[in-house]
């Protein structure tokens, strides 16, 4: 299973934009790149997922560099609430052998300052 | 829409003692997932369900851990007997389909604690 490779924290001041990046320079061609958080004393929630372009949702953006070994979640005005641990995961497409499981990593500990 | 049901939501055992979780997947959800997460780590995959038969199961220490889905639905993870180390979060997601492009959704995880 491909891996990526994330920083251990991030700080950011409340209201202001965060770029978080991740790096999967081992990434297939079918992988898509997904990310999902993890709010304390929570189960992980899905943030936002893509394969080639930018994907943008109501969340957060996703930028894909165009060799795609690299990735960057942007949340564009972080909140006290955006605390929490990010995770980049690869995911194989249907039929390459996935099972669909998600392999997570350590994730990047984000803390917002008011 | 209601999410992954899981109880209890803590639960605290002697070593040896025996336990269960329970899981109530997203309605409609063929794929149910066990993860362990250990203090301070991601969570890691115990075993994958796709509708009532295994998927997954190579990271499960067998010799103790058990998991069955009946009827596709719900799902039971049992320990037996604990041991100290298998203090630790243990959370339910499901999805639709294995797809790359799906999404798991997760419910809130049982907090175990072994002494």
């Amino acid at each position: 299973d491909a891996k990526t490779t994330q920083p251990n924290s991030m700080e950011s001041n409340e209201e202001e934009p965060v770029h978080l990046p991740c790096n999967h320079s081992t990434i297939s061609g079918t992988d898509y790149i997904h990310w999902y958080r993890q709010l304390p004393s929570q189960g992980p929630e899905y943030v936002i997922h893509g394969l080639t372009s930018n994907v943008n949702n109501r969340m957060a953006s996703l930028a894909i560099a165009e060799d795609r070994k690299s990735s960057t979640l942007i949340l564009h005005r972080a909140t006290l609430r955006d605390a929490a641990v990010y995770y980049c995961i690869l995911r194989a497409s249907h039929g390459s052998g996935n099972t669909g499981k998600l392999i997570f990593g350590q994730g990047t500990t984000l803390q917002v300052k008011p | 829409e209601a999410g992954v049901a899981q109880s209890p939501r803590y639960k605290i055992i002697e070593k040896r003692q025996s336990v269960a979780f329970w899981c109530n997947p997203i309605s409609g959800h063929a794929t149910l997932y066990w993860y362990q997460q250990i203090l301070g780590q991601g969570p890691k995959l115990l075993i994958q369900f796709q509708n009532n038969g295994v998927v997954d199961d190579s990271q499960l220490p067998k010799d103790r851990f058990s998991a069955e889905r009946l009827k596709g639905v719900d799902s039971t993870l049992k320990i037996q007997p604990a041991k100290l180390e298998d203090s630790a979060v243990y959370l339910c997601a499901s999805s639709l389909t294995t797809s790359g492009a799906d999404t798991q959704y997760f419910g809130p995880g049982t907090r175990l604690t072994v002494l």
